[in-house]
């Protein structure tokens, strides 16, 4: 079945870039996610991807796939403190269901 | 109106009672989605209902009925739950595939 891992901790400081990392098993995920969630909220879509795409870019979002390796990542140019949360990769192969990963709880320190 | 609407934000009930827990969205999506939440965890899918049609995860305990009374809405009812049923609970609405709409949720609380 599909699996997507994500490691589960990230800490940096304020002003560096963020990379949040993501490995998914399904070779036929078309759609790929990142999803943000900040405490006592509900999930917020930042940014997806389609398989045929290899980066995105979107204000400080840059989205990398690498299909051939099934890795995915999220890199976060000058971090803030509002950017602590906790980070949802997701895939679908097609269907209106996504396979959520476990979350990446990214800290940001001054 | 690009948000989706629940209520009540938190919830404490019984292990006897029944309650509903409502959530609206306006924005014309074809797919509405309850999630439970634990701490520290992924949200996990409890139903579905997407071009009339609902699916269901099976693991779902049967206290949990979902009701769509249309497009817009999709309740869930909750009756005789444990307190293991504590969590957020989540909707969700998407038009894209995969690219879902939350609302804030609703935090329960079984005593």
């Amino acid at each position: 079945g599909e699996d997507v891992e994500q490691s589960l901790f990230l800490s940096v400081r304020e002003g560096d870039s963020s990379v949040i990392n993501c490995t998914y098993t399904d070779s036929s995920s078309t759609y790929l996610y990142w999803y943000k969630q900040e405490p006592g909220a509900g999930l917020q879509l930042l940014t997806y991807i389609f398989s045929n795409m290899d980066m995105k870019q979107d204000q400080r979002l840059t989205v990398l796939l690498n299909k051939k390796d099934k890795h995915l990542s999220l890199r976060i140019a000058d971090t803030q403190t509002g950017d602590s949360a906790i980070y949802f990769c997701a895939e679908t192969e097609g269907s209106y269901i996504p396979t959520f990963g476990r979350g990446t709880s990214l800290i940001v320190h001054p | 109106d690009t948000e989706v609407t629940q209520t009540p934000k938190h919830l404490v009930m019984g292990m006897t009672n029944k309650k509903s827990l409502k959530c609206e969205q306006h924005m014309g999506h074809r797919a509405m989605y309850w999630y439970k939440q634990k701490a520290k965890k992924p949200p996990e899918l409890m139903f579905v209902y997407s071009y009339e049609k609902l699916s269901i995860n099976e693991s779902v305990p049967s206290r949990f009925s979902p009701e769509c009374p249309n497009s817009s809405l999709l309740n869930l009812h909750l009756h005789a739950l444990q307190p293991e049923d504590s969590a957020l609970y989540l909707c969700a609405s998407s038009q894209e595939l995969g690219a879902l709409t939350f609302g804030s949720g609703t935090r329960l609380t079984v005593v």
